[in-house]
């Protein structure tokens, strides 16, 4: 079964500092990962994506991606925090079945990140 | 603003009670997701349509959910009987695929929080 996981619940990080927020995935053919940002009652903002090519992936609001295949990991970086970036994310996987594709998100758990002053 | 609108945002129910929320996409989007999300978790996937056509439905909770996108437009998610389990967000997102879905990245509506009392 295709699946994702997020292993830290919370992200604490000073603002300035460099954060990463992991993900590591498990698919059957060749992933095509997602990261997504939500704030408080609202809904996903998606952040960026992979699907082939560099393994460094760039996104919106400075954050980027590194994609390791042999690892298995996207985890998401910025390389300077700010406090506006406390918010919750989530990395997602596209399900894939042989030939067949319900375009399917699979997400993980999300992680919160803390920025503070 | 252009983005992927979900009405109503908030709803408050009776045990029993039927319901029924409305998503419109991003206009062009061909393709229109549901999705669940429960508190400390992820979302999940129920169904979603290519144009007017339902693809996939099996990840329906129940018999009690339903979902249409008459006119390939806007779709509605209707809860029948509802039950205080069902109380979650339910999220729509959309996205434009002309080839092999994979690639497509959804975009997300605010949600609809859903609270049966």
């Amino acid at each position: 079964a295709q699946s994702v996981a997020q292993p830290e619940d919370q992200v604490n990080v000073a603002e300035g500092n460099p954060l990463t927020v992991k993900c590591t995935y498990s698919v059957s053919g060749n992933p095509y990962l997602f990261w997504y940002v939500q704030y408080p009652n609202r809904g996903l903002q998606f952040l960026l994506k992979y699907i082939t090519g560099d393994n460094l992936v760039k996104g919106s609001y400075g954050f980027e991606a590194e994609f390791n295949k042999s690892q298995t990991s996207f985890h998401l970086k910025k390389p300077s925090a700010l406090v506006s970036d406390s918010a919750l994310y989530f990395c997602a996987v596209r399900e894939s079945i042989g030939s067949s594709n319900t375009g399917k998100l699979i997400f993980g758990q999300g992680t919160t990140l803390q920025v503070k002053p | 603003d252009t983005g992927v609108s979900q009405d109503p945002r908030h709803k408050i129910t009776k045990r029993g009670q039927n319901v029924t929320f409305r998503c419109d996409p991003i206009s062009e989007h061909n393709r229109l997701y549901w999705y669940r999300q429960t508190l400390g978790q992820g979302p999940e996937f129920l169904t979603y349509f290519q144009n007017e056509a339902q693809l996939e439905k099996s990840r329906l909770l129940s018999d009690r959910f339903s979902a249409e996108r008459p006119k390939g437009s806007f779709s509605t998610l209707e809860i029948q009987r509802t039950e205080q389990g069902d109380s979650a967000m339910y999220l729509c997102a959309s996205s434009f695929s002309a080839g092999p879905a994979l690639q497509e990245t959804q975009y997300f509506g605010p949600g609809t929080r859903l609270l049966v009392l």
